[in-house]
């Protein structure tokens, strides 16, 4: 059974820039959350994708999106990119009957 | 607003003592009571987990005690040791709202040899 995996592990960006971040889902895991981790912060709900189709929203501007393909994986994508956006991003997966959620290793991202 | 409150912020213990971490939380849909660990530069990891049907889960020297009508829950962390020396989160989930989980502020733990 392989773990929750994330790509890249670090990224720099620069403001108003593009980043896509990717996940890869627990096996047998269909659901994916994503959360952002300020630095010494708890994580904060983005958003959850279930059958590819968004689940559940925190409160995040639009400019957060993201997508699920049909092998569960993720990609998290932040447009426009601002200071404040410099975190940790986390992914988890879940099967959606079960509350368990198994988390990635992240992706920090720096945003100058 | 914080729907998970976390006390303290940071806590230093004796190795071989025991630690303890509070969380409050106000909304009665939560059902689902996990705590994670998380050591710097990685993810957080599932320690132990509780429902609001029993008052009690114990797993290792981990214990999770689970007060409904105070609407509280603790993590004690028996025996205490170096290794265990880490961030601690709470969450709480609302089936109603799928699997998104509200997380503490977070609790550093640094246990001293």
């Amino acid at each position: 059974e392989t773990g929750v995996t994330q790509s890249p592990t670090h990224l720099i960006k620069t403001r108003g820039q593009q980043v896509t971040l990717r996940c890869s889902s627990q096996s047998g895991h269909n659901t994916v959350s994503w959360y952002q981790q300020a630095l010494g912060q708890g994580p904060q709900f983005i958003f959850q994708y279930y059958r590819e189709e968004e689940n559940g929203r925190g409160n995040f501007p639009p400019r957060f999106s993201g997508l699920q393909f049909p092998n569960y994986s993720s990609e998290l994508n932040v447009n426009a990119l601002e200071l404040d956006d410099s975190a940790l991003y986390l992914c988890a997966s879940s099967l959606v009957w079960e509350e368990t959620q198994y988390f990635g290793p992240g992706t920090r991202l720096l945003v100058l | 607003q914080q729907q998970v409150k976390q006390s303290p912020q940071s806590l230093i213990v004796q190795k071989g003592g025991i630690s303890i971490i509070n969380c409050a939380y106000e909304n009665t849909a939560f059902d689902y009571f996990p705590w994670y660990q998380q050591f710097p530069g990685k993810g957080p990891a599932l320690l132990i987990a509780i429902r609001p049907d029993v008052s009690e889960k114990k797993e290792g020297r981990f214990t999770i005690s689970f007060n409904k009508s105070a609407k509280q829950f603790s993590l004690h962390i028996m025996d205490s040791q170096p290794g265990d020396s880490a961030t601690y989160f709470c969450a709480a989930s609302n089936p109603n709202t799928g699997n998104q989980f509200y997380f503490g502020t977070g609790t550093s733990l640094t246990v001293i040899p």
